[in-house]
């Protein structure tokens, strides 16, 4: 089955610094989703995006289906972006998410 | 509007029992997935409906775990005989059919076997 990979598994960032998160996917996918996990377990859509490029607010995510990656930015980070933000992929039409393992980030004041 | 709602939010339960857990997808979603997180773990997933088609129970663990959805619409997931390695929050998601795929999770159940 397709494998997912997310980089780095953890990081830890001061409050108004930016980062990086990198989701690699070992076939062709039809469906990438990003998702913030919040400290309640709560899952949290934050872009479907199986290709091209999405902004929201301080996130925004790009994906080369092409070259099976999509990259998580997330820009001025708060202590409230804390949590793990997990990569899911589908390869095709209504097929369950295989999600990768989450980048778990902490935010420090 | 409402979004994809799970009950009980938490459940204790002794080894052995059998539980049921139970999802409301959002209004018109006609596809729903269960999926189960054990501590400190990734998702996994567990079994798909999708309108009356047969469901995808490939992700099913044993068969102790069973699941049924009612009227295209309310899901119950219920695990007989509970063991403890079956402890794990159990989320529910859904989308608006299978060419939509963006999925929508619910809060999930936190389900304890002591």
């Amino acid at each position: 089955g397709i494998q997912v990979e997310q980089s780095p598994p953890d990081l830890i960032l001061q409050e108004g610094a930016n980062s990086t998160l990198r989701c690699n996917f070992s076939d062709s996918v039809n469906n990438l989703q990003w998702f913030h996990q919040n400290p309640w377990g709560q899952l949290i859509n934050l872009f479907y995006i199986p290709s091209g490029t999405k902004q929201n607010g301080r996130l925004s995510a790009t994906t080369v289906a092409t070259e099976r990656y999509s990259l998580l930015y997330i820009s001025s980070s708060q202590t409230t972006d804390s949590g793990v933000y997990f990569c899911a992929v589908t390869r095709s039409y209504g097929q369950n998410f295989v999600f990768g393992p989450g980048t778990r980030l902490s935010v420090l004041p | 509007g409402a979004g994809v709602s799970q009950s009980p939010s938490n459940k204790v339960t002794e080894k052995g029992k059998d539980v049921e857990l139970r999802c409301d997808p959002i209004s018109g979603h006609t596809a729903l997935y269960w999926y189960r997180q054990s501590l400190g773990q990734g998702l996994e997933f567990l079994i798909y409906f999708q309108g009356n088609s047969a469901p995808d129970k490939s992700g099913l663990p044993s068969d102790r775990f069973s699941a049924e959805r009612t009227g295209g619409s309310v899901s119950t997931l219920t695990i007989q005989r509970t063991q403890q390695e079956d402890s794990a929050v159990y989320l529910c998601a859904s989308s608006y059919d299978s060419s939509s795929y963006e999925q929508y999770f619910g809060p999930g159940t936190r389900l304890t076997v002591t």
